[in-house]
């Protein structure tokens, strides 16, 4: 099975930069995934990760250390459009025809002006 | 643009009254997720589909069923509905090409409410 864990809530400020961290314990893996939700939205994927180290996408990057089953986002100037909830989500492997996501509960960031 | 679509967004229903939710795709992917998000919780994996191959997740409930009559199109169908089947249904597509992320695109959701 998959145990994913990440803080339940976070705050910061506009402008500054706020690392998002997860840890998991999988059967198997495959690739892990960062998503942003805003209250009653879908989730939008942001970023992926298979291999050790870092990923960086703009203003977002994401970190993986597969030894440790540990994973960060990293959001650098900070927007209030960015306060949202932001999932990690951990893929494994399968015996089936598609690899399932495995969802943690999600991080509810707010930012502050 | 290419996207995933869920009709309709919110959804009324009544105790034990048959509800079904749509979801159609434009990016011509062969894999279709549902997933049940209640407040505050994860999305939790209720079936998807690998071209026409259902495959049910072992604690999906029996009151809950799923079709999909062509690639672009998928229905949730929730035959008794109970108070605690009310959450946000999403549904999710992907293409699992070999070498690709297989990354999933999710639609907007559908809210059902249970009364």
């Amino acid at each position: 099975g998959q145990n994913i864990d990440q803080p339940t809530e976070m705050t910061a400020t506009e402008g500054a930069i706020v690392q998002i961290n997860c840890t998991y314990q999988t059967s198997g893996f495959n690739g892990l995934f960062w998503y942003q939700q805003h209250a009653g939205e879908a989730p939008t994927f942001l970023s992926y990760n298979v291999l050790d180290g870092l990923e960086e996408k703009g203003r977002f990057s994401s970190f993986l250390s597969r030894s440790k089953g540990y994973s960060y986002l990293l959001l650098k100037e900070l927007q209030m459009k960015d306060s949202a909830s932001y999932l990690c989500a951990v893929r494994g492997v399968s015996s089936g025809s598609a690899r399932q996501l495995t969802f943690g509960s999600g991080t509810q960031l707010t930012v502050l002006p | 643009d290419a996207m995933v679509i869920q009709n309709p967004r919110y959804q009324v229903t009544q105790f034990g009254k048959p509800v079904t939710l749509s979801c159609s795709q434009t990016l011509n992917h062969n894999v279709m997720y549902w997933y049940q998000q209640k407040s505050s919780q994860a999305p939790k994996l209720l079936f998807h589909y690998y071209d026409k191959d259902f495959n049910n997740e072992a604690d999906t409930p029996d009151n809950f069923q799923s079709r999909r009559p062509n690639t672009s199109f998928c229905f949730l169908d929730i035959r008794s509905p109970g108070l605690g089947d009310a959450a946000m249904y999403l549904c999710a597509t992907s293409y699992p090409l070999a070498g690709s992320t297989d990354t999933q695109y999710f639609g907007p959701g559908t809210r059902l409410t249970v009364l």
